[in-house]
Parts: C-alpha cells; sequence; structure tokens
C-alpha cells in the first residue's frame, strides 16, 4: 500500500549483526502492528503499539512508534539465522470511527548469513 | 486450539472455473479478514466482516464474492476465475475491544493458480 511504506524492501546481514526495518504512513497510526512470515507460511503476530512513544522488546527484537513522525522502526539486536523471514508492518490507520481493519506494508525480506 | 484453518492448501484453476477457498476460526472472533499476497505489494485485502452475515469491500474486491452465514466461517468465491487471480490467499480474524483493533490470527494460506 502506498498509505504505508516498508524500507528496506530486502536486507542481507552476516549473523550477529544489528539490523533495523522502518514502516512510514502518510497517514495518522492508531496503532502499528508488525509480523513476521516465514516462506510458504502464515503471518505470525510480533508486536502491537498503540501509543506514541511506546516501545517493546521480545527476546532480541524491540519495535518503536514514533507516532510525531507516523513511523515505527523494528530493531534486531545480534541477528540470527532464526530471525531470517519476510517482515510486515500492518497499521491502523482508519479514516473514521473504530478500527475495522489494517493496512499491510509491502514486506521486508531478511536474509541471515551464518 | 485450532486457531484460524483454511482449506484447500493448494489449487489449480482453469480460466472460467470457479471456486470456494473456506476459512474456519474457533477463537469466537467477530472480525474475519480476506487477503491475497502478490510478490512485491504486500498484503491487500479483497472483503471483510465485522460480524455473522455483514461483509464489506476491501481494496481490491472485484472478481470475489463472499459469506459470513456463520460466526466462525467466512468463504471467498471466485465465479470465473481469470490469470490475474493467481495468488496466496490468507484468511485472518481478530477481536475488538472498543475503539482498539486486537491483532489479526492468520491461517497458513492457499496457495491458488489459475492457468
Amino acid at each position: 500500500s502506498q498509505e504505508l511504506e516498508q524500507s528496506p524492501q530486502s536486507l542481507i546481514v552476516q549473523e550477529g549483526k544489528n539490523l533495523t526495518i522502518n514502516c512510514t504512513s502518510s497517514k495518522t497510526l492508531y496503532g502499528l502492528y508488525w509480523y513476521k512470515q516465514k516462506y510458504g507460511e502464515g503471518l505470525i503476530f510480533l508486536m502491537m503499539l498503540q501509543k506514541g512513544g511506546e516501545e517493546k522488546s521480545h527476546e532480541k527484537i524491540t519495535a518503536k512508534l514514533d507516532e510525531k513522525k507516523q513511523q515505527s522502526s523494528l530493531h534486531i539486536t545480534a541477528s540470527q539465522p532464526s530471525h531470517a523471514g519476510i517482515y510486515l508492518c500492518g497499521a491502523d490507520i482508519r479514516s473514521s470511527g473504530s478500527a475495522r481493519q489494517l493496512t499491510f506494508g509491502s514486506g521486508t525480506q531478511l536474509t541471515v548469513l551464518p | 486450539n485450532a486457531g484460524v484453518t483454511q482449506t484447500p492448501k493448494f489449487r489449480v484453476l482453469k480460466t472460467g472455473q470457479s471456486m470456494t477457498l473456506l476459512c474456519a476460526q474457533d477463537m469466537n472472533h467477530e472480525y474475519m479478514y480476506w487477503y491475497r499476497q502478490d510478490p512485491g505489494m504486500g498484503l491487500r485485502l479483497i472483503h471483510y466482516s465485522v460480524g455473522e452475515g455483514t461483509t464489506a469491500k476491501g481494496e481490491v474486491p472485484d472478481g470475489y464474492n463472499v459469506s459470513r452465514l456463520k460466526k466462525q466461517n467466512f468463504l471467498l468465491g471466485l465465479e470465473s476465475a481469470a490469470p490475474s487471480q493467481t495468488s496466496v490467499y490468507f484468511c485472518a480474524s481478530s477481536y475488538a475491544s472498543g475503539p482498539t483493533l486486537s491483532e489479526q490470527f492468520f491461517g497458513p494460506g492457499t496457495r491458488l493458480t489459475v492457468l
């Protein structure tokens, strides 16, 4: 979706390196959801961010929401081959009323070289 | 709990044929969604439902129809398949807590090829 831009489109890193994936919205973010997808499989929910400045971590993955910039970042510390996959951000950018659907970015393909 | 299940997992159709994809969830979620995923385009919403008996159009609804006769099931139909509908189809479900949308739970996907 052009309303939600992810960068980079693909990323190749050496095992042990840190990396960051960004998700930028052209509209106000009411919620931001990060997912991971392995090839040929469904999406696995990672984290949800709702408040500006909110930061959540799970194991070596940290996600932040910058409300003013309408942007979220996903940071992986000391990457491992198990982190490889496609990372997608989904956003609640409702035009009116309560949230009913998410808009997704095009995804970031992450490869971690052993 | 099985979560969200989809049938079939794979299907090959000829142009003009019809088929129905079935999605089932056992989490008592109100909301259900059908997406298609194409290379470089992420997930695009086809149709969704906010409750039994209700459906709404998403971003790319043309060529598809849906029905939500039971809360736990959401069907996606292709009346006359076209090669442009070759894609991976994902079903998802979620609940809502006031104005906030919960995370969506996804099925494993259906890989459809239209020749």
